[in-house]
């Protein structure tokens, strides 16, 4: 079974540049996150998807970042304009929806974003 | 907001050794995830306890959850190498049929030497 899938693996940017990363999950799962890993810290999750709607973005800094999963498959994470403590790994998740027992996430690889 | 825990933070291990992380949170919550990170790599899941009680094993790691206490512990068993990683603890903050929004923990790095 193929895993979650991310591009770019990595991205470096200058800051009030514009960024974008793609996440594909594993075949038949229903739910989607996105989490930013500062160097050093835990995953903060930023968006939680259930197929093509969100569930919870509150901690989405909305001024610059957006996301979307239009066909309820793959999904695009956008930062604009980027700044510097935008610098980060950023991982993709996706788990089974909660009727079939999705409480497990899968991370994908993650796409490590430098801004300069 | 939901505090999430983890101690120690670095840990230094002599292969054959036994030890225990902790984590502890601040709210009610009954999901706890362990994953494992090696440098420059994603996260592995290890476990995922679902109840007060709760207690999984997978080779020298184990781990339980005790909900009324909002602890849970990793329990490494006669350490090898192989181990060294961060382990990360994340709680489920979110309730009732709702599930995925994980507050994780700062992270506790192992090193296990000879």
């Amino acid at each position: 079974e193929a895993g979650v899938a991310q591009s770019p693996r990595y991205k470096i940017i200058e800051k009030r540049q514009s960024v974008a990363f793609w996440c594909n999950p594993i075949s038949g799962h229903a739910t989607l996150y996105w989490y930013q890993q500062i160097l050093g810290q835990g995953p903060k999750l930023l968006i939680q998807f259930q197929n093509n709607g969100v569930v919870d973005d509150s901690q989405l800094p909305k001024d610059r970042f957006s996301a979307e999963r239009l066909k309820g498959v793959d999904s695009t994470l956008k930062i604009q304009p980027a700044k510097l403590e935008d610098s980060a790994v950023y991982l993709c998740a996706s788990s089974l929806d909660r009727w079939s027992g999705g409480y497990e996430q899968y991370f994908g690889p993650g796409t490590r974003l430098t801004v300069t | 907001e939901l505090k999430v825990e983890q101690n120690p933070l670095f840990l230094s291990m002599q292969e054959g050794k036994n030890y225990t992380i902790y984590c502890n949170y601040s709210t009610t919550s009954d999901r706890l995830y362990w994953y494992r990170q090696d440098p420059g790599k994603s996260l592995e899941s290890l476990f995922v306890l679902l109840s007060n009680g709760a207690v999984k094993q997978e080779g020298r790691l184990m781990a339980s959850l005790d909900t009324k206490a909002r602890l849970s512990t990793l329990h490494i068993t006669a350490a090898v190498h192989d181990l060294s990683a961060t382990y990360f603890c994340a709680v489920d903050r979110a309730g009732g049929t709702s599930y995925g929004k994980l507050t994780f923990g700062q992270g506790t790095i192992l090193t296990v030497h000879p």
